[in-house]
């Protein structure tokens, strides 16, 4: 069966400070890969995806960056963290059936 | 007007009701329909998918109205464990992009 894993779980960063958030798919090859943000009290905004190695599209312009060194593998980076990216980041990737499939996510806070 | 629209709520119903959740899209060219279910603090995880003729899965009844373009979701014999945020959710062009709604927070109490 497939599962998707993120680290860490938890981050409080300060302002200015870079980031690395790590996704990992098992269990399926080849996956289309997401990350989305979601802020306080508000919906899941899509941030990037990718359909294969080293292939990313970018849906908002912002702080950050993606990168899918292996197919498996989903990064998510800033050189420089804003106040504004604190929120829950989330992982998911996609099934045959078209539905998405989460990873715990990871809860940063910027200070 | 947005892609995905949900009443946030919340809804508070007491154990045993029957409670129903309505969600509007605007892309009459949608081609598939969810609804996530969403903990406090987790990550969503699907509860159903909608199809054009309805389907049901125990307590939980998904319907699509493509004329009107809105999904409902009822569920019945409300639990406790049912408390949570449900997302609509909408593939509005046939990729792999879906679309996210808000979301509809309810409790159930005792």
């Amino acid at each position: 069966s497939q599962t998707i894993h993120q680290w860490p779980a938890t981050l409080v960063q300060p302002v200015g400070s870079p980031l690395s958030l790590e996704c990992t798919v098992e269990g399926t090859s080849n996956p289309n890969l997401y990350w989305y943000r979601q802020a306080a009290g508000r919906g899941l905004q899509l941030l990037f995806y990718s359909v294969g190695i080293g292939q990313i599209s970018s849906e908002v312009p912002q702080n950050l960056s993606a990168s899918r060194p292996q197919d498996r593998q989903f990064i998510l980076s800033s050189k420089k963290l804003l106040l504004s990216d604190s929120g829950f980041y989330l992982c998911a990737w996609t099934g045959v059936d078209e539905t998405q499939y989460f990873g715990p996510g990871t809860r940063l806070l910027v200070l | 007007r947005k892609e995905v629209e949900q009443d946030p709520g919340p809804f508070n119903v007491p154990e045993g009701a029957t409670v129903a959740f309505n969600c509007t899209y605007s892309n009459s060219a949608s081609q598939s329909f969810f609804w996530y279910r969403q903990d406090c603090r987790k990550e969503p995880k699907l509860l159903m998918s909608v199809y054009s003729s309805g389907n049901e899965d125990g307590r939980f009844t998904a319907q699509l109205n493509r004329a009107s373009q809105y999904i409902s979701l009822l569920i019945r014999d409300s639990k406790l464990s049912d408390s949570a945020t449900y997302l609509c959710v909408v593939n509005p062009g046939g990729g792999n992009k879906l679309t996210f709604g808000t979301g509809t927070q309810l409790k159930v109490e005792l």
